[in-house]
């Protein structure tokens, strides 16, 4: 079983259009990575949450961890091409030195 | 960029012969990940490094060995490669392991034929 469940596995959409990203799971982290992830390379840290509720904005990405810290999500703001990568999130728990990954969410956005 | 580098970046091999992937840093940072990706897999962890020949495995480990003998150097070693091992596999590095970012090396393609 998957440590960490990430919705939807696809996304195609216009350019403009608005998405959200689940990242969910019956364990509780001590902190939740989202990084994004282009052909050909490896996967870049987006960000780092690591307090229940927690909310933050890096430009049109928002970032929120969940009150219980078992779930994040990421919503994108009027998306654009550039937007387009494999999104991974990935989950510490507590006293882990090692993160666990979710199994990414592919996104395109078209023009 | 963290200073991270994997080599090589693409190898084709045949079944049952021996493979060393290698995965150097500049950041002398202690933890050193092994994962593979794999289609509808996501990321899975082979073997982590948590110090100079303190060494652990991870979900799946089986088919490969890591050795470090050096804080800057990780090598992942195939024994005896099978075509399930056909993967990209991508050494990443963290400063102090738990919620210290991931920085990942652009990986390595492996083909097992």
């Amino acid at each position: 079983t998957q440590l960490l469940e990430q919705s939807p596995q696809f996304l195609s959409i216009q350019e403009g259009e608005n998405l959200t990203v689940y990242c969910n799971s019956s364990s509780v982290f001590s902190s939740l990575q989202w990084y994004r992830q282009e052909p050909g390379e490896g996967p870049v840290l987006l960000v780092t949450v690591v307090t229940g509720g927690e909310v933050k904005k890096l430009k049109r990405l928002t970032f929120q961890f969940g009150d219980a810290r078992k779930d994040s999500s990421l919503h994108i703001t009027a998306a654009q091409p550039g937007d387009t990568g494999l999104y991974l999130c990935a989950g510490v728990t507590g006293g882990s030195y090692i993160p666990t990954f979710g199994r990414g969410t592919s996104l395109i956005v078209h023009p | 960029d963290a200073g991270i580098t994997q080599s090589p970046r693409h190898k084709v091999t045949e079944t049952g012969t021996p493979v060393t992937l290698r995965c150097h840093q500049t950041e002398n940072h202690r933890y050193m990940y092994w994962y593979r990706q794999d289609p509808g897999h996501g990321l899975r962890l082979i073997h982590y490094s948590y110090g100079v020949k303190d060494t652990d495995k991870g979900e799946v480990s089986d088919g490969y060995s890591v050795s470090r003998s050096k804080t800057e150097d990780f090598l992942l070693t195939l024994e005896s490669a099978t075509s399930s091992q056909t993967s990209v596999y991508f050494c990443a590095i963290s400063a102090t392991g738990g919620n210290s970012p991931l920085h990942f090396g652009n990986g390595t393609r492996l083909t097992v034929t």
